[in-house]
């Protein structure tokens, strides 16, 4: 039971580049989420998934996109990478229901953007 | 404007005493409240939680109080170890807030032995 994992750990971009960012869970989930984590600020959720097939915005979605075509994955997009997306991405996954809150996180992914 | 805050961004504590890591918030509308525990190069993991209803969750060393008039709740670790050292998180959620959750800023405890 490897719980949730992220792919890559680390990545450095170019203003302007794209990328996918790349979250797998295997608990069974039904929610999953896509945090920021930025020095002083805590975490901030740019976008979570109810189910498979849905997706919703959360408190910094701007320039991030994300699909959900399979439940136990859920990928972050960069279309054009800016500088202020340096950061450390977490993504988590939860039950339904009352469980719902305690989310479980992978480890990270450190993305730099030059 | 942050709804969560955690003020102290940093505690030391001497091995077996008290840690009290403070939480303070200013949304009302919040019910439902987490404390999170996170390694350095890993992701946070859940530690204990507290609804809105209670004012007090115990969980072997792990104590959260929670004072609604105060908006205000706290961890207490008693007593404390080594291992414990790590950044405290605290979130909280909004009963009309679905499944989002808000974190303060984080507390690095550090557990002298």
């Amino acid at each position: 039971n490897a719980g949730v994992t992220q792919t890559p750990k680390f990545r450095v971009l170019k203003t302007g580049q794209s990328m996918t960012l790349l979250c797998a869970q295997d608990m069974n989930h039904e929610y999953m989420y896509w945090y920021r984590q930025d020095p002083g600020m805590g975490l901030r959720l740019i976008h979570y998934s109810v189910g498979e097939g849905t997706t919703a915005k959360g408190e910094v979605p701007d320039g991030y996109n994300v699909s959900r075509l399979k439940k136990q994955n859920f990928l972050l997009g960069l279309e054009s990478a800016a500088p202020s997306q340096t950061s450390v991405y977490f993504c988590a996954s939860s039950l339904v229901g009352p469980k719902r809150n305690e989310q479980f996180f992978g480890p990270g992914t450190r993305l730099t953007v030059l | 404007d942050q709804q969560v805050k955690q003020n102290s961004p940093s505690l030391s504590v001497q091995e077996g005493r008290i840690s009290i890591l403070n939480c303070d918030y200013t949304n009302s509308m919040f019910d439902y409240f987490l404390w999170y525990k996170k390694y350095p190069a890993e992701g946070p993991t859940f530690l204990i939680s507290i609804s809105s209803i209670k004012d007090k969750n115990e969980d072997g060393r792990f104590t959260v109080f929670l004072n609604k008039s105060a908006k205000h709740l706290s961890l207490h670790i008693v007593p404390s170890q080594p291992g414990d050292s790590a950044v405290y998180f605290c979130a909280a959620r909004a009963n009309n807030a679905g499944n989002m959750l808000t974190f303060g800023g984080g507390t690095r405890l550090m557990v002298k032995p």
